[in-house]
């Protein structure tokens, strides 16, 4: 059974600094790997979809990795703002059309 | 485009009524998925849809519950008769077939039994 683990599960970091999210998945066996966002009292956007066959994905100041192997990504934020203060949760789709999501990582980025 | 569309965006009713939440998927999306959010358990997929047959169902936690998808453009989530345990946030989400397509999200609904 997948099981999707993100740590840590707050964090919070000064305007401007570099940072690093985790997410951890048991099951290798995995389609795509995809990071939302959730802001407050609102549903969750997608940031970045990284297919199995791919190790990485890049959208303005964010990096996504997969390492299947290992079962591990991160999503890297470079140069941190205060409206990037959110939950970010992941989410492994191994196909029969289920998404599995962590339990996410909450950011506060102060100015 | 219009994203995936929920309604109501909140609801406040007592234990035992009918609870009936919707949602309208975003057009050409053939895949409907409905989870319910809360801080113990997080995000929990309940049911979801291909061309609006019900796939897999075994997250429905009780009978309580049901799904129906009459059309491509339209799902209801019912909760019958509503406990004050059923209190989430329940969210929508839409997306094309493929197994690179990403998922979208509605608002969801925030929904209190009181």
């Amino acid at each position: 059974k997948q099981e999707v683990t993100q740590i840590p599960a707050a964090l919070s970091v000064p305007e401007g600094e570099n940072l690093v999210l985790n997410c951890s998945f048991t099951d290798s066996a995995i389609y795509n790997l995809q990071w939302f966002r959730q802001d407050p009292g609102k549903g969750l956007t997608s940031l970045l979809l990284i297919q199995s066959s791919q190790r990485e994905q890049t959208s303005g100041r964010l990096n996504a990795s997969l390492d299947k192997s290992s079962g591990r990504s991160t999503l890297y934020i470079a140069a941190s703002q205060p409206g990037d203060s959110a939950t970010y949760l992941c989410a492994v789709f191994s196909g029969t059309y289920k998404y599995i999501f962590g339990t996410g990582t909450r950011l506060k980025v102060l100015a | 485009d219009a994203g995936v569309i929920q309604s109501p965006r909140h609801e406040v009713t007592e234990m035992g009524q009918e609870v009936t939440l919707r949602c309208k998927p975003i057009s050409g999306h053939d895949y409907l998925f409905w989870y319910r959010q809360t801080m113990m358990r997080g995000l929990e997929l309940l049911i979801y849809f291909n061309n609006n047959v019900p796939i897999d169902d075994s997250g429905m936690p009780e009978d309580r519950f049901s799904a129906k998808m009459p059309n491509a453009s339209f799902s209801t989530l019912k909760i019958q008769p509503s406990e004050p345990r059923d209190s989430a946030v329940y969210f929508c989400a839409s997306r094309k077939s493929g197994d690179y397509q990403p998922q979208h999200f509605g608002d969801g609904t925030r929904l209190s039994i009181l």
